[in-house]
């Protein structure tokens, strides 16, 4: 089955400082790619996804980039603020309402002041 | 749009109870509800995938016998823990997916204690 891997655990950056986070997934059939971010005791919440036809979506302040040779996203965050301290989860399925997704270990961003 | 709710927000119950979770689409149609398991500071672990009209699909070392699913319309899939234990408390979040979708949302999650 599918494996996703995600570093770094815990990432602490300056507030206006850019944060990113890189996820790394085993199953070549996966080909849709969401992002989450989750506070604490809260349900996880969508802030971006792609889809393996493009290489790069960008919303805002968030971007996700997809190398589906080497099979790896990655999330950026720019001009970061204290409101974005949080979990952030990536995940990958073969798409479909079915299809699970499988989570990676998730990344412990804070923001400082 | 895409409101997924869940019942009970928190309970607590005596060792070998059963409890019943609500998980609902509020505003869409959901063929597929997924049900996952969180322990504290850990990822999301899914349990099941629930499909309407049919039997769920549990995820290995999963027991059936003890996590009871049921989706039996659209909107509504349950997940009964039956005959709990301390082991058991854990937080347990559903998510659901819109008809040939691929976006899941997610229901605010249930905190369950077995005391």
């Amino acid at each position: 089955g599918e494996n996703v891997e995600q570093h770094p655990s815990t990432l602490s950056v300056q507030e206006g400082d850019s944060a990113v986070i890189k996820c790394t997934y085993s199953d070549s059939a996966s080909n849709y790619f969401p992002w989450y971010k989750q506070e604490l005791g809260k349900r996880p919440q969508l802030i971006i996804d792609i889809r393996s036809n493009v290489g790069e979506k960008k919303d805002q302040r968030i971007a996700v980039t997809l190398n589906k040779t080497a099979k790896h996203f990655s999330l950026h965050i720019t001009e970061t603020q204290p409101e974005d301290s949080a979990v952030y989860f990536c995940a990958a399925s073969t798409g479909g309402g079915g299809n699970k997704l499988t989570f990676g270990t998730g990344t412990q961003l804070k923001v400082e002041l | 749009g895409a409101v997924v709710s869940q019942h009970p927000s928190r309970v607590i119950c005596k060792s070998g109870t059963s409890v019943k979770i609500e998980c609902r689409s509020l505003d869409f149609q959901a063929t597929t509800m997924f049900w996952y398991r969180q322990f504290p500071k850990q990822s999301l672990m899914l349990m099941a995938t629930s499909n309407e009209g049919s039997k769920a699909t549990y995820e290995q070392g999963v027991e059936k016998d003890k996590f009871l699913i049921n989706h039996a319309s659209l909107t509504l899939s349950t997940l009964t823990v039956t005959s709990a234990h301390p082991e058991d408390s854990s937080f347990y979040i559903c998510s659901a997916a819109a008809v040939n979708t691929d976006t899941q949302y997610f229901g605010p999650g249930t905190r369950l204690t077995v005391l």
